[in-house]
């Protein structure tokens, strides 16, 4: 059963244009969410993250908003660059007790054409 | 570079064997986790260590196990390999599961490929 879900494994936008990545939840559980961006060979990097208690969180050219009623998040990068191209994932960790895991989304595989 | 390392970067065996891969968390941090990369699979988290105890346990293989050293390395041993696990492992620290921000630091992964 996948908690967490990228329904589209790429996409291709224009450089200087919006790109918007999306993520869907199902576990109401979740308290804390993270989009990393990973190169190939390389191991994913934290690039920004929301806590449950807010709808919104801003860091440069990347916001990322969050609709609790909905169970999404989605990932804005305005303007996009040729450099952001990578495989973006969205991650949800669980709250209370022990439970710090990360649940991952399959990733989105972001293409910005110059 | 996020300041945690992984050895080996490639790593090549056979049916049967066993391996051990190696991670050193960000200088400071305690909690150490290991995620599984597998073709078009996302990552799976299989364990977490937290100053040396195991703290929670996700999808992972009795065949597989894991530690936390004195000096907050970690260690993840697979045996008794079969071809699925032919994968990506990740290492990931952070420095305290119970922070509100704990955003995971990821290592560079092994590659395991088994024959």
């Amino acid at each position: 059963d996948q908690q967490v879900k990228q329904n589209s494994p790429s996409l291709s936008v224009q450089e200087g244009r919006i790109s918007i990545l999306n993520c869907d939840y199902t576990n109401s559980m979740f308290d804390y969410f993270l989009w990393y961006k990973k190169y190939p060979a390389e191991g994913p990097t934290f690039l920004i993250s929301i806590s449950s208690i807010k709808d919104k969180n801003e860091d440069g050219r990347f916001t990322v908003f969050l609709n609790k009623s909905a169970k999404h998040l989605s990932l804005h990068i305005v303007p996009s660059q040729p450099g952001d191209s990578a495989v973006y994932f969205c991650a949800a960790r669980g709250s209370g007790g022990s439970n710090y895991k990360l649940t991952f989304g399959k990733g989105t595989l972001l293409t910005v054409n110059p | 570079d996020s300041g945690v390392t992984q050895t080996p970067k490639h790593l090549i065996t056979a049916t049967g064997q066993r391996v051990t891969l190696r991670c050193s968390p960000r200088s400071g941090d305690l909690s150490v986790y290991w995620y599984q990369q597998s073709l078009d699979q996302g990552l799976q988290f299989l364990i977490q260590y937290y100053n040396g105890e195991e703290r929670a346990k996700g999808n992972i293989l009795e065949r597989f196990s894991a530690q936390q050293f004195p000096d907050l390395h970690s260690e993840l041993n697979l045996s008794s390999l079969e071809l699925g696990d032919s994968a990506l492992y990740f290492c990931a620290s952070s420095v305290d599961p119970s922070g509100i921000q704990n955003e995971q630091f990821f290592g560079p992964g092994t590659r395991l490929t088994v024959l």
